[in-house]
């Protein structure tokens, strides 16, 4: 069974640099049938989907977030990550990875999300 | 504002059936696939429906998908106070290139 947990710093200060990095296990992120994401919910608000990445290295990005954000996968240790960029208050979210099902039409795009971790709340303050 | 429209709550009877539907446009509903996503309190969302009315295993018959047009239905019957949740539906959205997530429903269970 195929699980994946978030880990990362819980706590941010305005303006650096927010990590975090999803463990795949009892699988591969090699799967060649899987795309990897990173969605994030602020508190009492729906969730907003941030990117995903292949493991071949192909992303794709949220066009609203694309200049502060990269994802990124390392298949030798079954994990892809989420860096966010100059964070302020509005990126204070539960940020959760997730397994994507794609689909091709005039290119891939995500087909929906079969796998979901825990989630890992992050509060950007001073 | 999402760019998928949901009620922002409905409530049923235990036992009763209920829905919630799911309002786009051409560009996302119209052309892509609607998936949904059950959110218990406290809890990641899980997915419920995939392809417009797939079930993925260990979802109960009890729930259903639909789509016609640029709208899609997630229907719940014998409603359990287990079910009480958010709901959420999501898609791609072909013009602005990224997915989308309705804002969500919730659902209460008298």
């Amino acid at each position: 069974q195929v699980h994946l947990q978030e880990s990362g710093p819980g706590l941010v200060k305005p303006s650096e640099t927010l990590s975090l990095t999803c463990t795949v296990s009892g699988g591969s992120v090699s799967d060649t049938n899987h795309y990897w994401s990173w969605i994030r919910q602020p508190p009492g608000k729906g969730p907003e989907w941030i990117g995903y990445v292949y493991y071949s290295g192909t992303t794709r990005y949220n066009p609203s977030l694309k200049s502060r954000v990269t994802v990124s996968v390392d298949t030798s240790r079954d994990q892809f990550s989420l860096k966010v960029n100059s964070v302020s208050a509005a990126d204070t979210a539960v940020y959760y990875c997730a397994r994507v099902a794609p689909t091709y039409s005039s290119g891939w795009f995500v087909n929906y999300f079969n796998l979901w971790g825990q989630g890992t709340l992050v509060i950007v303050s001073s | 504002q999402s760019v998928l429209t949901q009620p922002p709550s409905v409530s049923a009877a235990p036992g009763q059936k209920d829905t919630i539907s799911c309002s786009g446009s051409s560009s996302n509903i119209g052309s892509n696939d609607v998936s949904w996503y059950q959110q218990l309190p406290g809890t990641a969302p899980k997915l419920l429906i995939y392809e417009n009315d797939k079930r993925p295993s260990g979802i109960p018959d009890r729930f259903s998908g639909s789509k016609s047009g640029t709208s899609a239905t997630l229907g719940i019957t014998g409603l359990q106070t287990g079910d009480e949740a958010d709901y959420y539906c999501g898609t791609w959205d072909s013009s602005l290139s990224f997915w989308v997530f309705g804002g969500g429903t919730k659902l209460t269970v008298l």
